[in-house]
């Protein structure tokens, strides 16, 4: 089926750089966009991939190669703000069904 | 304030009770969408509309209704909910380039 793997939890430090993957068994999407979400809170959106290659949102930035069938998270200087839940989403081509990956829990250590 | 906005934030029910959760935007979108989150599950999509009168199904549509009368409105029915509806809900509304922008949410038990 369609379905986009993340993992289920990453650790890093403050001021460290992390990567969050994605990668996904689908084809016929539009682009790649990511969602941040804090304990309790809604989603919030960090960035979209509509075409390969790299996206640069301040500390963010988030990469998709559809050849690769892999898109991921890249934060740099993290800070303590960053601990949340960060989901990786597709929109279906010709539609606006969307999927979410199973989301990636950050934890920035002090 | 551009927002979207959700009610009740809080809903406590009973087995086979209807029961209709609201959701209004003031960004003028014409996408709105529902979505369920359970853990480990991630977001689910159970229904959207891509304008007035235009709906369609998502990942999750049992058991649940939608309509979209206007386009400022979407709000989710639950005709005959069960405790397998017990979730985190939240309704989503979309401009462009796939930005959706997502209310407050609303956590619902059926007992």
């Amino acid at each position: 089926g369609q379905s986009l793997e993340q993992p289920s939890e990453v650790t890093a430090v403050e001021g460290a750089i992390v990567q969050i993957n994605c990668t996904y068994q689908t084809s016929g999407f539009y682009g790649l966009s990511w969602y941040q979400q804090h304990d309790g809170g809604a989603p919030t959106f960090l960035s979209y991939n509509g075409l390969d290659g790299l996206e640069e949102t301040g500390r963010f930035s988030s990469f998709l190669s559809r050849s690769d069938s892999y898109g991921y998270l890249l934060l740099q200087e993290l800070q303590m703000k960053d601990s949340a839940s960060y989901f990786c989403a597709v929109r279906f081509s010709g539609t606006y069904k969307y999927i979410f990956g199973t989301g990636t829990r950050l934890k920035v250590l002090a | 304030e551009a927002q979207v906005t959700q009610n009740p934030r809080y809903l406590i029910t009973v087995t086979g009770k209807k029961l209709t959760v609201t959701c209004s935007q003031n960004m003028n979108h014409e996408y709105m969408s529902w979505y369920r989150q359970d853990p480990g599950l991630g977001l689910r999509q159970i229904y959207y509309s891509m304008n007035v009168e235009v709906t369609d199904k998502g990942d999750v549509p049992e058991g649940y209704k939608v309509s979209r009368k206007e386009k400022r409105n979407f709000p989710l029915i639950l005709e005959s909910p069960s405790p397998n509806q017990t979730s985190l809900y939240f309704c989503a509304s979309g401009g462009g380039a796939d930005t959706q922008y997502f209310g407050p949410g609303t956590r619902l038990t059926v007992l």
